[in-house]
């Protein structure tokens, strides 16, 4: 079955820098790819998202990009503000509304 | 419409009880989603519902679990003789399915029901 791989488990940045979180998946057949932001106590919001006929798509202070050929789709966060702190989370579908395989989670820790 | 609903928001039961948990998702989505999570892990799928008919379930959904969505609208997830693992927090997901170009089909999660298993 699908597998999503996230990396780092844990990233702390300082405020005013960039964030990158990377995931990669296995099933060649997903083509849509969302991220979403959870804070504590709250189920997960989607964030910005991604499908395979698009190789990167911004809005405003993140940004993800997608290569399909490697399998492999990154989320960028500029100019982080301590209330980007959050776990996030990658998914994976093989169609857009569909039952989703999430990665693992990234904390993420924005110091002021 | 104020988004997915689910209730309880937090049920502390003794092993061995059966617990339901309530789901009610944006009015016009015609998917439903349920997931579990455990703590540091992502959700993980258990099952989903177009309409009132489930159309998939996963090999974590076991015999001691049962969901329904009888008229299409609100979902119900049971879990019966509780055990100490089936504590989590139950995710309900709701989103539009079809085929129309320049819809949003993106989940809206509920805020989940924190299970925890005495």
């Amino acid at each position: 079955g699908e597998n999503v791989e996230q990396h780092p488990s844990t990233l702390s940045v300082q405020e005013g820098d960039s964030a990158v979180i990377k995931c990669t998946y296995s099933d060649s057949a997903s083509n849509y790819f969302p991220w979403y932001k959870q804070e504590l106590g709250k189920g997960p919001q989607l964030i910005i998202d991604i499908r395979s006929n698009v190789g990167e798509k911004k809005d405003q202070r993140i940004a993800v990009t997608l290569n399909k050929t490697a399998k492999h789709f990154s989320l960028h966060i500029t100019e982080t503000q301590p209330e980007d702190s959050a776990v996030y989370f990658c998914a994976a579908s093989r169609e857009y509304g569909n039952k989703l395989v999430f990665g693992a989670g990234t904390i993420l820790r924005v110091k002021s | 419409d104020t988004g997915v609903s689910q209730n309880p928001r937090h049920k502390i039961t003794k092993r061995g009880q059966n617990v339901t948990f309530r789901c009610d998702p944006i009015s016009e989505h015609n998917r439903l989603y349920w997931y579990r999570q455990t703590l540091g892990q992502g959700p993980e799928f258990l099952t989903y519902f177009q309409n009132e008919a489930q159309l998939e379930k996963s090999r974590l959904l076991s015999d001691r679990f049962s969901a329904e969505r009888p008229k299409g609208s609100f979902s119900t997830l049971e879990i019966q003789r509780t055990e100490q693992g089936d504590s989590a927090m139950y995710l309900c997901a709701s989103s539009l399915a079809g085929t129309g170009l320049g819809a949003n089909y993106g989940y809206t999660f509920g805020s989940g029901t924190r299970l925890t298993v005495v």
